[in-house]
């Protein structure tokens, strides 16, 4: 199985809901990803997370707060967002930096189809 | 600021033909990556070449590398409909999970 999960495809929220969205991969891999797309840019690295621990927040707003459960799912909760914040949420996971030899930096990573996320 | 700049932003050409986009880079690397994005979906891994290596090939593609101008390149052959993507070269940094995305290149192939 080499498929990332993401639910739901489209959210719509408004600026004092709460919400999550999910990401799910199952090809035991250690490092998994969020970032944000906005039209027409490339994707923006939000988070990384390294056997279940954070490893790098890009100095992310606090509205956004990560969490990664198990090895996985990774989940991104989602409180008091701005209208700014409507974009592409892409997961992506991959074996991290090292392959299991611990020497290869090859780190191809998996992406999920993404959340198209509007906030009013 | 993004560490892969290419060039050119967006490139129309008919079906059959090639398509050449470019990629440059800051930092020094351990390999680059090429991602291929259908509209408003994911990423899409295309190939990787590691430092080491000058020229890469799958089916249809045919990545270069030259670590001295800190630059690739990605050739389509014989494009194809179906290509019609937004295609993004990544460079990860080295020792790190952080990946970096350049500005992307937008394909139109016409049929």
């Amino acid at each position: 199985d080499t498929e990332v999960t993401q639910t739901p495809k489209h959210l719509v929220m408004g600026m004092t809901n709460k919400k999550s969205l999910k990401c799910e991969q199952h090809m035991g891999h250690r490092a998994m990803y969020w970032y944000k797309q906005k039209a027409k840019k490339p994707p923006e690295l939000m988070f990384v997370y390294s056997y279940e621990k954070l490893s790098i927040n890009e100095s992310v707003p606090s509205r956004f707060s990560p969490e990664c459960p198990n090895s996985s799912l990774l989940n991104l909760h989602l409180h008091a967002l701005q209208p700014e914040d409507s974009a592409l949420y892409l997961c992506a996971s991959s074996q991290g930096p090292f392959g299991l030899a611990g020497v290869s930096s090859y780190n191809e990573q998996f992406f999920g189809p993404g959340t198209r996320l509007t906030v009013l | 600021s993004q560490q892969g700049e290419e060039d050119p932003q967006a490139l129309s050409i008919q079906e059959g033909e090639n398509a050449t986009m470019n990629c440059s880079y800051k930092t020094s690397i351990n390999n680059l990556q090429w991602y291929r994005q259908n509209s408003g979906r994911g990423l899409v891994h295309l190939i990787l070449i590691r430092s080491n290596e000058r020229e890469k090939h799958s089916g249809r593609l045919r990545v270069t590398l030259d670590t001295s101008k800190k630059s690739s390149s990605l050739l389509i052959t014989a494009s194809r409909a179906a290509d019609t993507a937004s295609y993004f070269c990544a460079t990860p940094y080295t020792g790190g999970f952080k990946t970096i995305f350049g500005a992307g290149t937008r394909l139109f192939v016409k049929a």
